[in-house]
């Protein structure tokens, strides 16, 4: 039972470009979400998805888009990245209801120069 | 605006010592408060979780205390072990466990 897997786990971008963060669950879950880390800043809600074709967007939405294609992927796209968009990205999955534990992934490191 | 506010940034206790993390939160709203564990490298997990009509929460080691009145939670983790050496993160949320809003994180090393 792999869980939630990212993918990649590391990535050099050069301002500007562009790139595609993958998160796969094998759980069956409805929700997905992607966070973003920053040292004393804990963790923040980028965007997240309560089910399949739907999205909506966090507490940090700008400079990103997301899909939601199959249950089981949720994408996370960056169009033009920019050094501010150097962190450590974690994507989580949970079922809906009351005390739903959310289950995170290894997380992305992403530098952007 | 940081709506869970967490505290100290960083504890370091001797193995057998009792640190507390303390949070405060601003959202009256909120009504499920888990704490989150991170080792290194690794993604947060779930470590014990409260609601708030219960003042207090046991799961082996580690202890949660609630005060709704004051808006405030604790982690309180007994005799610590130089394995729970982690950053700590207190959470809120409406309704349950969707849309997690996190506290800035507590970096604890606790010392053979």
């Amino acid at each position: 039972n792999a869980g939630v897997t990212q993918t990649p786990k590391f990535r050099v971008l050069k301002t500007g470009q562009s790139m595609t963060l993958l998160c796969a669950q094998d759980m069956n879950h409805e929700y997905m979400y992607w966070y973003r880390q920053d040292p004393g800043m804990g963790l923040r809600l980028i965007h997240y998805s309560v089910g399949e074709g739907t999205t909506a967007k966090g507490e940090v939405p700008d400079g990103y888009n997301v899909s939601r294609l199959k249950k089981q992927n949720f994408l996370l796209g960056l169009e033009s990245a920019a050094p501010s968009q150097t962190s450590v990205y974690f994507c989580a999955s949970s079922s809906p209801g009351w005390v739903a534990e959310a289950f995170f992934g290894q997380g992305t490191r992403l530098t952007v120069v | 605006q940081q709506q869970v506010k967490q505290s100290p940034q960083s504890l370091i206790v001797q193995k057998g010592g009792i640190p507390i993390i303390n949070c405060a939160y601003e959202n009256t709203a909120f009504d499920y408060f888990p704490w989150y564990q991170q080792f290194p490298g690794k993604g947060p997990a779930l470590l014990i979780a409260i609601r708030p009509d219960v003042s207090e929460k046991k799961e082996g080691r580690f202890t949660i205390s609630f005060n709704k009145s004051a808006k405030q939670f604790s982690l309180h983790i007994m005799d610590s072990q130089p394995g729970d050496s982690a950053t700590y993160f207190c959470a809120a949320s409406i309704g349950g466990g969707d849309k997690l809003t996190f506290g800035t994180g507590t970096r604890l090393a606790v010392r053979p």
